[in-house]
């Protein structure tokens, strides 16, 4: 089984709706970060938990909030989604400084 | 704002030969750089880290570090055709608070 997970994998949504995005990790690590990677713009960092009551936002944390449930879980929700937001997400862990992170799969969110 | 910044590419390499990625990065308390390849579709995943000046090599990749220049390098020996991916460079601060990544290097190898 994968050590990083998302759900859903590919989701096709409405302007205005709400939508959660998943992220489970068994690889114990602290740290969890959500990206999103956009044409000619890289991966740009929404935001990232050190620990379950540490959650900073990052560069481009408009329109996004975050829940951290649990070590495992980092959950990702667009409260109202508009069609800038059509995306490939990413979700990472890491298991402290100088580590590398490790990506889950991608959900690749479209916005019409 | 810090940057990480890469030529966005295509850089076509033939089958066999050296393929050179570079990146530069501005924030001069950067401690940790790392380089992902990223194949169409799919996530990222680590191919090197490097957090001293120098080369690092491992198998057919090595990287180079130059702090002074704020400057680091992949160099890929023998590409091969499976080589052909997008190639993130990221430097992470000194407190590892956050990684700041490029906009990737289309590496193509050409048969």
């Amino acid at each position: 089984d994968a050590d990083v997970t998302q759900t859903p994998r590919n989701r096709i949504t409405k302007t205005g709706k709400r939508i959660m995005l998943e992220c489970s990790q068994t690889k114990g690590h602290d740290r969890m970060y959500w990206y999103r990677q956009d044409p000619g713009l890289g991966l740009r960092l929404i935001y990232y938990s050190f620990d379950v009551k540490d959650i900073n936002k990052g560069e481009i944390s408009d329109g996004y909030s975050v829940s951290r449930q649990a070590q495992a879980k980092f959950s990702l929700s667009l409260e109202s989604a508009i069609p800038n937001q059509t995306a490939l997400y990413f979700c990472a862990t890491s298991p402290g400084p100088t580590d590398t992170q490790y990506f889950g799969p991608g959900t690749r969110l479209t916005v019409l | 704002q810090k940057e990480v910044e890469q030529n966005s590419g295509p850089l076509s390499v033939p089958e066999g030969a050296i393929a050179s990625l570079n990146c530069t990065y501005s924030d001069r308390g950067s401690q940790s750089f790392f380089w992902y390849r990223q194949y169409s579709g799919k996530s990222p995943e680590l191919i090197m880290s490097i957090y001293s000046n120098g080369d690092k090599e491992d198998g057919r990749f090595t990287a180079q570090l130059n702090k002074a220049s704020q400057y680091v390098s992949l160099l890929i020996r023998d590409s091969q055709p499976s080589d052909s991916a997008t190639y993130l460079c990221a430097s992470a601060d000194g407190g590892y608070q956050k990684v700041t990544f490029g906009i990737g290097t289309k590496l193509q190898v050409i048969p």
